[in-house]
């Protein structure tokens, strides 16, 4: 079965600092990943996903994320936080070829100082 | 489209009541899924239809757990017999046929449903 960790329940960073939120993936086929970001009192929402195609994948607000077969990692970035990034992010994993449930990790809450 | 739309929004009830919560996807989705969320965690899955068809459910949904999807559209999650740890929000999520998003599994999200048990 497929599984992320995400490290970090909770990060602090500094308006216009870099964000990284990390997320490691466990599979045994290779898996499709995702990055959802929730506002609050909002749904979850789609923010990039990785499907083979290319392992550097660019999203909205300016999010990417890599991924890395080596290191079984699929670590979200933005150059510059923003006041508006402060949210909760998921990493989400499924298996390759589509039907199947998705399987999220608990969670990155993400702060913004201004 | 108006995306996915959960009716209540908000829910407080007594233990031992029944609740249902209403989910209805995007038109075109052929895929509905149920999650659940606490404070603090991910979404947790609970069931899946395709179409009308349940195709998969979850060892978290109990036998007082049920859902529905009838004629494939709108589905509704019961919950009989409430306890105080089925407080959560609930979530309903829908996606479209795979060769539509570069075969990737997509959900699009409705706001929830909070469930409040006394």
């Amino acid at each position: 079965a497929q599984s992320v960790t995400q490290l970090g329940s909770h990060v602090s960073v500094s308006e216009g600092a870099l964000v990284l939120l990390r997320c490691n993936y466990s599979s045994s086929v290779p898996p499709y990943l995702f990055w959802y970001v929730q506002y609050p009192n909002q749904g979850l929402q789609l923010l990039l996903k990785y499907t083979s195609a290319a392992t550097l994948v660019k999203g909205i607000n300016g999010f990417e994320a890599e991924f890395k077969k080596s290191e079984t990692s699929f670590h979200l970035t933005k150059p510059s936080a923003h006041m508006s990034d402060a949210a909760e992010y998921f990493c989400a994993v499924t298996p390759s070829g589509g039907y199947q449930k998705v399987t999220f990790g608990t969670g990155t809450k993400l702060q913004v100082i201004p | 489209d108006t995306g996915v739309s959960q009716d209540p929004r908000h829910k407080i009830t007594k233990r031992g009541q029944n609740v249902t919560f209403r989910c209805d996807p995007i038109s075109e989705h052929n895929r509905l899924y149920w999650y659940r969320q606490t404070l603090g965690q991910g979404p947790e899955f609970l069931t899946y239809f395709q179409n009308e068809a349940q195709l998969e459910k979850s060892r978290l949904l109990s036998d007082r757990f049920s859902a529905e999807r009838p004629k494939g559209s709108f589905s509704t999650l019961e919950i009989q017999r409430t306890e105080q740890g089925d407080s959560a929000m609930y979530l309903c999520a829908s996606s479209s046929p795979t060769h539509l998003t570069s075969g990737a599994n997509v959900l699009t999200f409705g706001a929830g449903s909070r469930l409040t048990v006394l």
